[in-house]
Order: C-alpha cells, then structure tokens, then sequence
C-alpha cells in the first residue's frame, strides 16, 4: 500500500536559517503531492501541492519539487521565522478511484520549533 | 467563502458512550473525508463520503460510522466509546472535479473519553 515516511523530529533551527525537511513516498502510479501545516490547537492547513513529475509546489517561501525518480518531495525554506513553528505533514492521494478515493496518506509529521 | 466546520470543538464522554460530529464543507464541495489523530497512530483515514455514498473506508472497526446529507454536510458517529478513542477528529472536503483533489481541513473536534 502506499506509504509517506518523513525525517524525524523535532528540528530546532534559529530565525533566519534555512529548512528542509525530507519526505519520501512509496506508492503505485501517479500520486499528487502535498504539504501541511498544523499550529497548535488547530486542523490542517494546505502549504503547497504537486500533481505531477518535476511540478514544483511553493508558498510563503516554502518550496517542495516533485521528483519521481527519487520519489521525494522535500519541503524547503530559505529563511525560516518563528512564526513558522508547527508540525508539517507531508501526504499523498491518489487521482483514481476505488481504494484511493478522498483518501490522503500521511507522513507521521515533524515538529519545527524556530527560536528567535 | 466560507471554509470547512465542525461542531462542537471539544467533547467529553464517558466509556460505553456514543458521540455524534458534524462537518459542513466549503460551499460547493461535494466529498467530505474524515480523519483521526492521535500521537501514536498519527493521522488516519475513516471514510470519504460524495453525494450521500460512502465510497471509502479505512481500516476502523465498524463502531466508526457515518453518514452525509443532500447539501454535502456529514456526521460522523462512533457508538461504545472506547478510551483509544479520544482523539481529534478532522473532517476535510474537496471539489471532486477532475483531479486536483485537494482537500481543505476543518479545525476538528477533539474527543476526550474517560
């Protein structure tokens, strides 16, 4: 079955440096990539999306690029702040019908804490 | 426009119990997808309800069921409530049209059972 494995956590970074944080996939066929973001006491917010190969999502600085030789969709910022403290989750879906339908499969999520 | 809720935000039951939430997607979205969190088994899939069907459902026992509307809101129930089950509940709905699926998240309900 399908399945997203994201690098363990937490990371602590300071203001201003730079992100990554890696996710790779396994999965049949042609997934649509995502990211999101959890503050706190709250639900999922979307980050950024890639439906296709090479496709780069990006959004309030984040960037992840869809590659589908190395079936990864690493989420990157150039300069973080602490407003970006959260948990990301990386996910996937599936565009065809049956068992993937509405469904989206989770990395287990990595907690980012951004210190002044 | 307005986005996706879910009534009430926090609850409290008791063993044995069973609960009711509600999910109203954003206008216009035809797929309502559950999910539950929790710190052990991160974030997983219930069902995926579109136009009144459930056409998905993940590997939950069957006190885990629900139900969606002719104007796309959708309850989840889950009878005997179990202490496993305290959790927060996220709903999620989509367009369903052509293949971008993305789905927009409600800010869940978080479920306390003791």
């Amino acid at each position: 079955g399908d399945s997203v494995t994201q690098m363990e956590g937490p990371v602590t970074l300071s203001e201003e440096a730079f992100l990554t944080i890696n996710c790779t996939y396994t999965a049949t066929g042609y997934p649509s990539l995502f990211w999101y973001v959890q503050y706190p006491g709250e639900g999922l917010q979307l980050l950024l999306k890639a439906t296709k190969a090479d496709d780069k999502g990006s959004n309030k600085g984040f960037e992840a690029t869809y590659r589908k030789e190395t079936t990864s969709f690493h989420l990157e910022k150039g300069s973080v702040q602490v407003s970006d403290s959260a948990v990301y989750f990386c996910a996937l879906t599936h565009n065809a019908g049956g068992t993937s339908y509405g469904k989206l499969t989770f990395g287990q999520g990595t907690i980012l804490t951004v210190h002044p | 426009k307005a986005g996706v809720t879910q009534t009430p935000r926090y609850l409290i039951k008791t063993r044995g119990q069973q609960v009711t939430l509600s999910c109203s997607p954003i206008s216009g979205h035809r797929s309502v997808s559950w999910y539950q969190q929790t710190p052990g088994q991160g974030l997983q899939f219930l069902f995926e309800y579109f136009s009144e069907t459930q056409r998905n459902k993940g590997n939950f026992p069957g006190r885990f069921s629900g139900r969606q509307f002719s104007n796309s809101r959708s309850e989840m129930n889950v009878s005997t409530l179990e202490l496993g089950d305290s959790a927060l509940y996220l709903c999620a709905s989509s367009l369903r049209r052509g293949i971008q699926e993305t789905q927009y998240f409600g800010p869940g309900t978080r479920l306390l059972v003791l």
